[in-house]
């Protein structure tokens, strides 16, 4: 199965600052490459899909970018709703596999 | 408005067997490929098992393979995981999820979860 190292595995920022998150895929994943977004208690949530493309009502200030093995995202300006913890997940291939997590922390 | 609502979690001994549901509403279920999702306490999200909007395909994760059994009823809205052979291991919050398709290929809706509880 396909493996995603996510890191760091803890980003420590402050408020308006950027963040930048990689996710590198054991094996290439094409484009096939989602972000999501999970806080505390809660589902997470989709912020962007085939590795470039916002979800519906995803703020501009993240961006996705990368193919093959190497993806990046990257948050340009930080607001204090943004810190929580970030996945990449992979649907190049069965079985589905999603990376360990990076937790973006107020610094 | 999109609705998934899971529910069958709970306790269950080491061996034992549980099935979870999740009632769908807000949207054209049977337009939709249908996955389950876990995340143990304290850990990162893990893959279980996905279903095509027709039911006629199924996958799943690897640790799964061969004790879960995922299927839905697009008469009835609900997505089903019959899980069996349960070990401590897959104690979790399992989470519903509607993979968007080519709109938003991604997981864009999810439910709250329901909690499975593996222990003696």
């Amino acid at each position: 199965e396909i493996v995603l190292t996510q890191s760091p595995a803890t980003l420590s920022l402050s408020p308006g600052e950027r963040a930048t998150l990689s996710c590198r895929a054991s094996q290439s994943v094409s484009s096939y490459l989602a972000w999501y977004q999970q806080k505390p208690g809660q589902a997470p949530r989709l912020l962007i899909y085939d590795a470039s493309n916002r979800a519906t009502g995803i703020p501009t200030r993240f961006s996705g970018s990368g193919s093959g093995t190497d993806f990046t995202l990257t948050i340009s300006s930080l607001e204090p709703e943004d810190f929580a913890v970030y996945y990449c997940q992979q649907r190049s291939d069965w079985p589905l596999t999603f990376g360990g997590g990076t937790k973006v922390e107020i610094k | 408005e999109v609705q998934l609502v899971e529910s069958g979690g709970g306790l269950v001994q080491p061996g034992g067997s549980l099935r979870l549901s999740c009632a769908a509403s807000g949207f054209t279920f049977s337009r939709y490929g249908m996955h389950w999702v876990r995340q143990a306490p304290g850990k990162g999200l893990e893959y279980v098992s996905a279903i095509t909007s027709n039911g006629g395909s199924t996958y799943y994760a690897n640790s799964v393979k061969g004790r879960f059994t995922i299927s839905r009823d697009n008469s009835k809205n609900t997505l089903y995981l019959q899980m069996g052979s349960l070990r401590a291991e897959d104690m979790a919050l399992y989470y519903c999820a509607r993979f968007g398709g080519s709109a938003a290929a991604g997981y864009d809706y999810w439910g709250l979860g329901t909690l499975v509880t593996v222990s003696s």
